[in-house]
């Protein structure tokens, strides 16, 4: 499985933009990049994907790199309940089943 | 839409006893997953199914572990003689698969203790 790196942790200023990273340089042709996140005693929830193109929805945006070789998570305005283990995955479109989780970024928001 | 429910969400035992864990699904999603979470790592996967077939099993899920899906709808997940190895939280997610986007929609996990 293709795989991905992201910090182990980051900070953030409540009601300031957050920009997530992940680098995915093996990335293959087919593969989306998708982000979940998981809330403090809570399951994870989707977030975000795309392929090529950047992609917004109410939750965040996703800004693709050009070679597609890394992608970063905008949270535009942050408040205390992103507070998150934010999860970047690739998956294959039609084909992949289970997702395959990194250990992902810890997001702490400070008030 | 009530989501993805899981019961117990905590449960305490003790080394070598049964336990026996439930999920029902989001209803007409038609796959159905487990997975395992330890402190500070994200989510492994176990085992899923598509209706009431298990398709698919990770080397994680020991002869211990057993899971079923019989009617296509709830699914359990059993684990024999218990370990203190098994204690993390169990996450079920259910997606309806399409051709093209499949989204997981995880339930809020049942934490289990080995003692």
């Amino acid at each position: 499985d293709a795989k991905t790196t992201q910090p182990n942790s980051m900070e953030s200023n409540e009601e300031e933009p957050v920009h997530l990273p992940c680098n995915h340089s093996t990335i293959s042709g087919t593969d989306y990049i998708h982000w979940y996140r998981q809330l403090p005693s809570q399951g994870p929830e989707y977030v975000i994907h795309g392929l090529t193109s950047n992609v917004n929805n109410r939750m965040a945006s996703l800004a693709i790199a050009e070679d597609r070789k890394s992608s970063t998570l905008i949270l535009h305005r942050a408040t205390l309940r992103d507070a998150a283990v934010y999860y970047c995955i690739l998956r294959i479109e039609g084909w992949d089943d289970k997702i395959i989780f990194g250990k992902g970024t810890r997001l702490h928001i400070l008030p | 839409d009530t989501g993805v429910s899981q019961n117990p969400r905590h449960k305490i035992t003790k080394r070598g006893q049964n336990v026996t864990f439930r999920c029902d699904p989001i209803s007409e999603h038609n796959r159905l997953y487990w997975y395992r979470q330890t402190l500070g790592q994200g989510p492994e996967f176990l085992t899923y199914f598509q209706n009431e077939a298990q398709l698919e099993k990770s080397r994680l899920l020991s002869d211990r572990f057993s899971a079923e899906r019989p009617k296509g709808s709830f699914s359990t997940l059993e684990i024999q003689r218990t370990e203190q190895g098994d204690s993390a939280m169990y996450l079920c997610a259910s997606s309806l698969a399409l051709a093209d986007q499949e989204t997981q929609y995880f339930g809020p996990g049942t934490r289990l203790l080995v003692l």
